[in-house]
């Protein structure tokens, strides 16, 4: 079982819809959650980290379930600008800092 | 600006050859990594430091090695370059998770090898 799940996608929705994505994670001793968006051909940058309060960032909310080990990623009023890739990523931290990736969910918002 | 500079964007190499990425970060982070990234697989962790000298197993580390003696410098290893490792390299270096950090991971716009 892969460390870190996501659904590959793509997710093709229009401008303005809201849109929601999943992840699954094995390592119920994981210690940080982020989400990261790579544009094509760039590197992934840091899109939010996520508490285990939830928490949002202007149209973006990130959720994290540790009972059900699932973090959640919204956008609401979905822009052009937001297709992008969005990578789940967890810190395995224990006595160093492993870091996994999900092998990314493919957003394309359509006009 | 946290700057993390791979030092070859493109290499192309045969196989067999030994290939050197190396990687420097000029932030004074603890971490520093090594991933590779495939279509349809994502950003695969090859070997990670948490220190000067002291690194640790990734999900897919053989074929490789990696070197850090220095701080800011975190180099990759291919001993004996193979097809299979044609891909886009990433290099990233965080702080250590604590007060006043996420331990946000910082990229380095990352190296292309194809192996022929």
């Amino acid at each position: 079982r892969k460390e870190v799940e996501q659904d590959p996608g793509p997710f093709n929705v229009p401008e303005g819809a809201t849109v929601a994505f999943n992840c699954t994670y094995s390592n119920s001793a994981s210690q940080s959650f982020f989400w990261y968006r790579q544009d094509c051909r760039k590197e992934p940058k840091l899109l939010m980290s996520v508490y285990s309060s939830g928490n949002e960032d202007g149209r973006f909310t990130a959720q994290l379930n540790r009972a059900s080990q699932y973090i959640s990623l919204l956008i609401r009023d979905s822009k052009l600008s937001d297709s992008a890739t969005y990578l789940c990523v967890v810190n395995l931290y224990s006595s160093a800092s492993k870091i996994i990736f999900g092998s990314g969910t493919r957003l394309s918002i359509r006009p | 600006d946290v700057k993390v500079t791979q030092s070859s964007r493109y290499l192309v190499k045969r196989t067999g050859e030994k290939v050197f990425l190396e990687c420097v970060q000029d932030m004074d982070h603890e971490n520093m990594f090594w991933y590779r990234q495939d279509p349809g697989l994502g950003l695969r962790l090859i070997y990670f430091s948490y220190d000067v000298k002291m690194k640790e197993k990734g999900d897919i580390p053989e074929g490789y090695s990696v070197s850090r003696e220095k701080k800011e410098r975190f180099s990759l290893i291919l001993e004996s370059a193979s097809t299979n490792q044609t891909s886009m390299y990433l290099c990233a270096s965080s702080p250590h998770p604590g007060q006043g950090t996420t331990g946000e991971l910082f990229f380095g716009e990352g190296s292309r090898l194809t192996v022929l």
